[in-house]
């Protein structure tokens, strides 16, 4: 099957700087997501995007679907950033397109 | 409400017990998901629904059933628990299965002693 590997899996940031996030795949996916899992385990919508790049506020993303690789950028890091942000594609799966196969997660913590 | 809501937000359970975990939405999508959540191995795909009256299997479907008599509902059911079940459990709904953006519920801790 498919395989999404993030990296790095862990990253320790001071408040104020900016991190770029991976996500590489193994194969031709019809969907892309970013997700941030806050401390409390909510799983929060960053970004849609199979292709191209988006932008919303401090947030942006970047995907080359043909090279098999997003990118999620983090710039002016705050406290509220930290968590575990998640990479999932969507597959052709049972005949059903769209149903996710999530990378392990990058676990951010960004320091005061 | 507003978009998924998940019922309870935690239990836990004796081994060899039935319980079922409730999901709603009401964005009216065709399509809705299962997933659970294991420390270390990220979420996994248990059951789908692309449309109400039809059911798939995900990745890991053993031990668990659904149903999907409406669009608003998709209930998963453990009819004999077991401890291996101890995870937390995410509801999600997209449009339709087309690769659609997917939404995610608050999620359900499920412990199985």
């Amino acid at each position: 099957g498919i395989q999404v590997e993030q990296s790095p899996p862990d990253l320790i940031l001071q408040e104020g700087a900016n991190s770029t996030l991976r996500c590489n795949f193994s194969d031709s996916v019809n969907n892309l997501q970013w997700f941030h899992q806050n401390p409390w385990g909510q799983l929060i919508n960053l970004f849609y995007i199979p292709s191209g790049t988006k932008q919303n506020g401090r947030l942006s993303a970047t995907t080359v679907a043909t090279e098999r690789y997003s990118l999620l950028y983090i710039s002016s890091s705050q406290t509220t950033d930290s968590g575990v942000y998640f990479c999932a594609v969507g597959i052709l799966y049972g005949g059903s397109q769209g149903n996710l196969i999530f990378g392990k997660g990058t676990k951010l913590s960004v320091k005061p | 409400i507003a978009g998924i809501t998940q019922a309870p937000t935690s239990q836990i359970l004796a081994a060899g017990r039935r319980m079922t975990l409730r999901c709603t939405q009401d964005m009216r999508h065709n399509a809705m998901y299962w997933y659970r959540q294991d420390l270390g191995l990220g979420l996994r795909l248990i059951h789908y629904s692309n449309t109400a009256g039809t059911t798939g299997k995900g990745e890991v479907p053993d031990g668990y059933s659904v149903s999907r008599a409406n669009t608003d509902d998709f209930p998963l059911t453990l009819a004999s628990a077991v401890p291996s079940q101890t995870s937390v459990y995410f509801c999600a709904s997209s449009a339709s299965g087309g690769g659609n953006e997917q939404f995610f519920g608050p999620g359900t801790r499920l412990t199985v002693l």
